[in-house]
């Protein structure tokens, strides 16, 4: 079955540099989500999209915008980057309705220098 | 407030026998949704299982289920018949779901080791 596609991988930035992340939601899937993951913690919510609209904002910096696109990706945009910035970000896909399972994609690392 | 509590850091689990993971929500919403995730040491998050709050049976899967208690806003994760490739970090997530849009929140994990 497929899955929820992230790409890079991996990401190695330098300070104040750009990155852009893309996620790929299971085929069907109208809803997006997007996560931080520091090294040991939880992952944070940062923001969702249902239907190509922002739903729902989490902890994401100003820093960072988002959007998804008509044929429902979604690409993370981060700007400034910090070192803090370094983590796993996980974009998941699900069903706006009827609400039910939610499943993550295999991540992007961020490392920034 | 914590929206979720799993207040068991770490856990031990004799191969082939049954653990339960413990989480607890807070939430004044009428309608949510109850996720565990495993998390093995390679990073990807991965999907076991969910409950909605209107959801009449406990769910199952395979050798996972979820025994949801809503008066006790309680909803652990008992897993069967341990076996090696199951030693993973464990995560108990909600979403809210509001007019507005859906807030969603994670526990912070129960690192979970099988024995053999």
């Amino acid at each position: 079955a497929a899955g929820v596609i992230q790409s890079p991988r991996h990401l190695i930035k330098e300070k104040r540099e750009t990155a852009t992340l893309k996620c790929y939601p299971i085929p069907r899937h109208d809803t997006v989500y997007w996560y931080q993951q520091g090294p040991g913690q939880d992952p944070q919510f940062l923001i969702s999209f249902y239907e190509k609209m922002q739903s729902d904002k989490g902890s994401i910096p100003d820093r960072f915008s988002a959007q998804q696109f008509s044929d429902y990706h979604s690409e993370l945009n981060m700007s400034s980057l910090e070192l803090g910035d370094s983590a796993l970000y996980f974009c998941a896909s699900s069903l706006g309705w009827p609400l039910g399972e939610q499943y993550f994609g295999p991540g992007t690392r961020l490392t920034v220098t | 407030a914590q929206k979720i509590t799993q207040t068991q850091p770490g856990m031990f689990v004799q191969e082939k026998e049954a653990v339960t993971l413990d989480c607890t929500y807070d939430t004044s919403d009428p309608s949510y949704g109850l996720f565990w995730y495993k998390q093995p040491s390679s990073g990807e998050m991965i999907f076991l299982i969910y409950q909605g709050s209107y959801d009449q049976q406990n769910a199952t899967e395979g050798r996972y289920s979820l025994n949801f208690q809503k008066a006790r806003k309680s909803a652990n994760l008992v897993i069967s018949a341990s076996q090696l490739g199951d030693s993973a970090m464990y995560f108990c997530a909600m979403r809210e779901d509001r007019p507005t849009g859906n807030q969603f929140y994670f526990g912070t994990g129960t690192s979970l080791t099988v024995i053999p």
